[in-house]
């Protein structure tokens, strides 16, 4: 009964340094994406993979990268951390068919 | 494009009495849209959805909203508001409907809901 697993669920990085947050799903979706969420601004898309092997940009790219490792997992990296991605960042599948998705309980990055 | 609104940023009401989340969105088609609520230090979770069935959708925990095409709204009902409904509430439209199998969402910024004993 897992569905989207996100890990870690808290994170203190200092400017610079580098993380990969990771996300795998137990639903046999094909599509997964990547936001973020600041206060008072809804979720903001940062990447999305339509499918294994394919990865896109969405509204806020910039600082960081994706990685479609096979169809269960999509990781979230970034190379250089900076104050501004402080977030709580979530992870989210979703199948072909019913068009919903599915959320993980979030990542809370703090970069100082 | 698409895009939502939600109308007001906190809404606070006594329990027992009704409760309204206001919602507009644009878009160039048939839209699906979504209400998802999200508690305390959690994920978001599905309230419900609508994709062009009937225009009354019924979710969970005796939510309901109601797609009038003419107003372009989407507002979330609940007749008796509990303590337990305090969240925050999206309103989400998704690009789905061009044809693209990818459902892209498109959130709003998100209504605050207090529940005052």
């Amino acid at each position: 009964n897992a569905g989207v697993t996100q890990t870690p669920k808290f994170q203190v990085l200092k400017t610079g340094q580098s993380m990969t947050l990771q996300c795998a799903q137990d639903m046999n979706h094909n599509s997964m994406y990547w936001y973020r969420q600041d206060p008072g601004m809804g979720l903001r898309l940062i990447y999305y993979s339509a499918s294994e092997g394919t990865t896109d940009k969405g509204e806020v790219p910039n600082g960081y990268n994706v990685s479609r490792l096979n169809k269960r997992e999509f990781s979230l990296r970034l190379e250089s951390a900076a104050p501004s991605q402080t977030s709580v960042y979530f992870c989210a599948s979703s199948g072909q068919r019913e068009n919903i998705q599915y959320f993980g309980a979030g990542t809370r990055l703090s970069v100082l | 494009a698409q895009s939502v609104t939600q109308l007001d940023s906190h809404v606070s009401v006594s329990e027992g009495t009704p409760v309204l989340l206001r919602c507009n969105y644009s878009s160039s088609y048939s839209p699906s849209l979504f209400w998802y609520v999200q508690h305390p230090n959690k994920g978001l979770q599905l309230l419900l959805k609508y994709t062009s069935a009937a225009t009354l959708v019924k979710g969970i925990n005796g939510f309901e909203a109601e797609f009038k095409k003419s107003e372009t709204s989407f507002h979330l009902t609940k007749p008796s508001a509990h303590m337990s409904d305090a969240a925050e509430y999206f309103c989400v439209v998704s690009d789905r409907g061009r044809g693209s199998t990818l459902g892209r969402l498109y959130f709003g910024r998100g209504t605050q809901l207090t529940v005052w004993p």
